[in-house]
């Protein structure tokens, strides 16, 4: 248990549906991050929130929408996914997103939602 | 000319062995560096991180630093079982974007 809460844990849908991801952290933190990850491919960070502001975008396509309603919630709204966004989506959060001391790498992640787009 | 280089592995000791992972990176700037274990199926979880060239040691986990070679390792003394899995090597500058840069990852295999 990391304090990280992620639902749901599987999940299938078709390119036309729309879902969405939900992350839960309980350790007071700052910062909440989506990463996906694929095989034979490091871990890719999506979208980074700072004390509920959106501080990162990596380029990430429109069908992929964040959403933190506060600190501690950290939504990812998908619709029309292709079958290559089929990944382990990890949610994380750390202390804070930035600083020398480099509190923004120690991570704490969910135990993830497996996605299959068919 | 890849960010973070591990390799892939996998990497097999006998039970009770010193199992080392070696991860190198090519962004002279970076600050800190971390180690990330995951089990098969199961999301990474930090195990150790440093900052400072030289070793840190946390139980039978030893990390060393070297900036000027631009390399970060972790031992594993007397290496168990329940320590086979993936091990990704994660690095850290704030003036990069503030980025976490990822390694792809050493599997570890530990043999009874």
């Amino acid at each position: 248990e990391t304090g990280v809460t992620q639902t749901p844990r599987h999940l299938v849908m078709g390119m036309t549906n729309k879902k969405s991801l939900k992350c839960e952290q309980h350790l007071g933190h700052n910062a909440m991050y989506w990463y996906k990850q694929s095989a034979k491919k490091p871990l890719e960070l999506m979208f980074v929130y700072s004390l509920e502001e959106r501080v990162e975008n990596n380029s990430v396509p429109s069908r992929f929408s964040p959403e933190c309603p506060n600190s501690s919630h950290l939504f990812l709204h998908l619709h029309t996914l292709q079958p290559e966004d089929s990944a382990l989506y990890l949610c994380a959060s750390s202390q804070d997103s930035a600083g020398l001391a480099g509190r923004a790498g120690e991570l704490f992640f969910g135990e993830g939602s497996r996605l299959t787009v068919l | 000319q890849k960010e973070v280089e591990q390799n892939s592995g996998p990497l097999s000791v006998p039970e009770g062995a010193i199992a080392s992972l070696n991860c190198t990176y090519s962004d002279r700037g970076s600050q800190s560096f971390f180690w990330y274990r995951q089990y098969s199926g199961k999301s990474p979880e930090l195990i150790m991180f440093i900052y400072s060239n030289g070793d840190k040691e946390d139980g039978r986990f030893t990390a060393q630093l070297n900036k000027a070679s631009q390399y970060v390792s972790l031992l594993i003394r007397d290496s168990q079982p329940s320590d086979s899995a993936t091990y990704l090597c994660a690095v850290y500058n704030a003036g990069n974007n503030r980025k976490l840069i990822w390694g792809l990852g050493t599997s570890l295999a530990v043999n009874p």
